[in-house]
């Protein structure tokens, strides 16, 4: 079966830099989702998408930024990185219409020099 | 708002014993609850999941949880632990909302010893 696709699967980037990460929901899911983990924490919520538009934000830097687009996939930008973001990064997809189950993917490691 | 807590950070069980994993929920309106596994540098998996239906929830790899309202619980368990069973597992809620965002649980490492 389809899973979520991210990439890229590790990133490295220096401080106040840009990044961007992409996420590709599971066919027909329209909800995306993204979380951002600690090294030795839990996930916490980002930013969600329905069906396009921003549906909840939760604890995202004013640096961060994130869309998703007509083919359902969607991106988050992060600018001004700090040594602090450098985290691994989820991203998950459900079809709320039907169910609430959320699906991951395999993240991002992010890693801020 | 709701949460989860997960009582114990580390569980450590010999191979073949019970595996016992807590949690406990706050929530204002009827939640649904979830158990996710993460193995080391992998993503989170589902294992189970409760949404109003049957209180005993089956789930992958032998894992099952039920759901006590009366206790605000939903225990992980499984009967037999295998040495593969050795991972992080977190608790999570959500509400009944359409698109809701998962609350963890601070996650509990299962160690599984010979």
């Amino acid at each position: 079966a389809a899973g979520v696709i991210q990439s890229p699967r590790h990133l490295i980037k220096e401080k106040r830099e840009t990044a961007t990460l992409k996420c590709y929901p599971i066919p027909r899911h329209d909800t995306v989702y993204w979380y951002q983990q600690g090294p030795g924490q839990d996930p916490q919520f980002l930013i969600s998408f329905y069906e396009k538009m921003q549906s909840d934000k939760g604890s995202i830097p004013d640096r961060f930024s994130a869309q998703q687009f007509s083919d359902y996939h969607s991106e988050l930008n992060m600018s001004s990185l700090e040594l602090g973001d450098s985290a691994l990064y989820f991203c998950a997809s459900s079809f709320s219409r039907v169910e609430e189950t959320q699906y991951f993917g395999p993240g991002t490691r992010l890693l801020v020099l | 708002a709701q949460s989860v807590t997960q009582l114990g950070s580390h569980v450590s069980v010999s191979e073949g014993a019970l595996v016992l994993l807590r949690c406990n929920y706050s929530s204002s309106v009827p939640p649904y609850l979830f158990w996710y596994v993460q193995y080391p540098n992998q993503g989170l998996q589902l294992l189970l999941k409760y949404t109003s239906a049957a209180t005993l929830v089956k789930g992958i790899n032998g894992f099952e949880a039920e759901f006590k309202k009366s206790e605000t619980s939903f225990h992980l368990t499984k009967p037999s632990a295998h040495m593969s069973d050795a991972a992080e597992y977190f608790c999570a809620v959500t509400n009944t909302g359409t698109a809701s965002k998962l609350t963890f649980g601070t996650g509990t490492r299962l160690q599984v010893t010979l």
